[in-house]
């Protein structure tokens, strides 16, 4: 079946840095690739997207590019912030009737001032 | 407008009760998912709604677990018989009818004891 899977955590960066976490992924078919955002006691948002390949998402300063020629949607970010701290996740769904989403487990992200 | 809202947001109950947990996604949007999301781990996808009929319920783990939505709209999800195994968040997410993009509620948290 599908899967996503993630680097671990925790990551810990000093404001400034830049910021990578890879992502790669398992689909029978053609998914839309997301990463969502869990800001501490906030629900999970979505980040940003890509629903096919070579397409780019951003938002907010971060960026990730669908590559299906590796199977991978990593994330970055040139200049992280102490508000960036949070946990991320890299989900991908497909079109099965509905588009239930495969999550990854998560990687939580702490940037020290 | 209004978000989606989730019900209670913490339910503490002892093993073997039953419990519901309600969904109220975001107005006009006619899919639903509910997810559910373990500590350290990312969501897990239970059940798809699209209107009134369940059109995915792969996820769910056992016949303990079963969600209505009778009205097209507001959906509860049901556990009957609950095990310490199913302390969790569990997490509401609405879309449009083809859309891939999912808003979540800020979930419920069960503790089964």
């Amino acid at each position: 079946g599908d899967s996503v899977t993630q680097m671990e955590g925790p990551v810990t960066l000093s404001e400034e840095a830049f910021l990578t976490i890879n992502c790669t992924y398992t689909a029978t078919g053609y998914p839309s690739l997301f990463w969502y955002v869990q800001y501490p006691g906030e629900g999970l948002q979505l980040l940003l997207k890509a629903t096919k390949a070579d397409d780019k998402g951003s938002n907010k300063g971060f960026e990730a590019t669908y590559r299906k020629e590796t199977t991978s949607f990593h994330l970055e970010k040139g200049s992280v912030q102490v508000s960036d701290s949070a946990v991320y996740f890299c989900a991908l769904s497909e079109n099965t009737g509905g588009f239930k989403t495969i999550f990854g487990a998560g990687t939580r992200l702490f940037v020290k001032a | 407008g209004a978000g989606v809202s989730q019900t209670p947001s913490n339910k503490v109950t002892e093993k073997g009760k039953y419990v519901e947990l309600r969904c109220d996604p975001i107005s006009g949007h006619t899919a639903l998912y509910w997810y559910r999301q373990s500590l350290g781990q990312g969501p897990e996808f239970l059940i798809y709604f699209q209107g009134t009929g369940a059109a995915d319920d792969s996820g769910l783990p056992n016949d303990r677990f079963f969600a209505v939505r009778p009205e097209g709209s507001v959906s509860t999800l049901k556990i009957q018989r609950t095990e310490r195994g199913d302390s969790a968040v569990y997490l509401c997410a609405s879309s449009l009818e083809r859309g891939i993009e999912q808003f979540f509620g800020p979930g419920t948290r069960l503790t089964v004891l």
